[in-house]
């Protein structure tokens, strides 16, 4: 049972413009959402997070939008550039479990 | 500030054959994690420990045997290697109370 779900699998994004990554969650424990964003050859690296008590974070370009009562939050890439083009990761965590339950990733190609 | 350091980076493993991956880091932080990454499955946590000789199981530990014997290591044992076990695996770490993990780059394992 997959706890969080993380569309789309795949995007292809033309420079300049906005990318899109949605997760929604089912365990209302959960506290802390954060995204990660992996290289090729690399290992995944804390992009940014938010924790429910507010609806929006952003740093830069990078948005992490969050609906509480929809139990969904999204990361919006603002002015798309070639260099983000990556493997994105959502997660989230609840209570006293330090363990991140994961999505499964979204490729993102940013084209030139 | 070397982070987390995995070594090997690539290995070829008979089946059956046994081996050690192994992870360190010098952020002296007391949580530590091993993951393995397979295509359109995300990040799937193996074994975890919050601090010297302390262990716990993931939710795919079969196969796997884990020590932590010192903050700084967390050893990944393969003791009889399947074709099923072929994956990249990535170390993580962080400190029990901050949110963030910092992972290393992956090794890349395939048994034939």
């Amino acid at each position: 049972q997959q706890q969080v779900k993380q569309s789309p699998q795949s995007l292809i994004v033309q420079k300049g413009g906005i990318s899109i990554i949605n997760c929604a969650y089912e365990n209302t424990a959960f506290d802390y959402f954060p995204w990660y964003q992996q290289f090729p050859g690399k290992g995944p690296a804390l992009l940014i997070a938010i924790r429910p008590d507010v609806s929006e974070k952003k740093e830069g370009r990078f948005t992490i939008s969050f609906n509480k009562s929809a139990k969904q939050f999204s990361l919006h890439i603002m002015d798309s550039q070639p260099g983000d083009s990556a493997t994105y990761f959502c997660a989230a965590r609840g209570g006293n479990n330090r363990k991140l339950i994961w999505g499964l990733g979204t490729s993102l190609a940013v084209n030139p | 500030n070397a982070g987390v350091t995995q070594t090997p980076k690539f290995q070829v493993l008979k089946t059956g054959q046994s081996m050690t991956l192994q992870c360190a880091q010098d952020m002296n932080h007391e949580y530590m994690s091993w993951y393995r990454q397979d295509p359109g499955m995300g990040l799937r946590l193996i074994h975890y420990s919050v601090g010297a000789g302390i262990t716990d199981q993931g939710e795919v530990p079969n196969g796997y045997n884990v020590s932590r014997s010192t903050t700084e290591d967390f050893p990944l044992r393969l003791l009889s290697a399947a074709p099923s076990q072929t994956s990249v695996y990535f170390c993580a770490s962080s400190y029990v109370g901050a949110d963030g993990y910092t992972f290393g780059s992956g090794t890349r394992l395939t048994v034939v």
